[in-house]
């Protein structure tokens, strides 16, 4: 049971424009929402992180839109750059127990077009 | 700083055979988790371990185990392997916990086949 839809599967943007990239989930019980990039050969990097209390969180030219009662969070990156190709996750954590084990989404190839 | 690594970088092994996989977290760092990444996927949740207890556990076989030493290196063991487990096998650190405020760090990651 995937508990993180991630869309779209892949994106492309033209350098300067807006990137938006969606996330659901299911568990109610998640409780705190980041955002991962991944360059080929590296482990994810947090981007930005947000919890259910704030509907907004900005960062840079990182933003991250939230949800509560529709359950979807997404990630916006602003004035886009070829530097963010890259692939982006979106993950959830909170499901009790006292770990902090993420679950992630599938993943968004992201590709700026100079 | 060195940051979380991990070794070895890529390992090649037969099925039915077993491995161990090492991770070292940022110098501070009590809390290291392991995650499976196969190809096309996002990085699926394996172990918690802070202060050498187990903390959580994903939905894996009991074919992997892990531990966690007193200077807060971990291992990550996977027997009898199966070809399904060919991914990138990532370890994380923290400081503490994540949802309190606390950055998660990734290592590179280990490549594994089973051939």
């Amino acid at each position: 049971q995937q508990q993180v839809k991630q869309s779209p599967q892949s994106l492309i943007v033209q350098k300067g424009g807006i990137s938006i990239i969606n996330c659901a989930y299911e568990n109610t019980a998640f409780d705190y929402f980041p955002w991962y990039q991944q360059f080929p050969g590296k482990g994810p990097a947090l981007l930005i992180a947000i919890r259910p209390d704030v509907s907004e969180k900005k960062e840079g030219r990182f933003t991250i839109s939230f949800n509560k009662s529709a359950k979807q969070f997404s990630l916006h990156i602003m004035d886009s750059q070829p530097g963010d190709s890259a692939t982006y996750f979106c993950a959830a954590s909170g499901s009790g127990g006292g770990a902090d084990g993420l679950t992630f989404g599938k993943g968004t190839h992201l590709i700026i077009q100079p | 700083d060195a940051g979380v690594t991990q070794s070895p970088t890529h390992l090649i092994k037969t099925r039915g055979q077993h491995v161990t996989l090492r991770c070292s977290p940022i110098s501070g760092h009590k809390s290291v988790s392991w995650y499976q990444q196969v190809l096309g996927q996002g990085p699926q949740f394996i172990f918690q371990y802070y202060e050498k207890e187990e903390r959580g556990r994903g939905n894996f076989p009991d074919r992997f185990s892990a531990r966690q030493f007193p200077n807060y290196s971990s291992e990550l063991n996977v027997n009898a392997l199966l070809l399904g487990d060919s991914a990138l096998y990532l370890c994380a650190s923290s400081s503490g916990s994540i949802r309190l405020g606390e950055k998660l760090f990734f290592g590179s990651g280990t490549q594994l086949s089973v051939l």
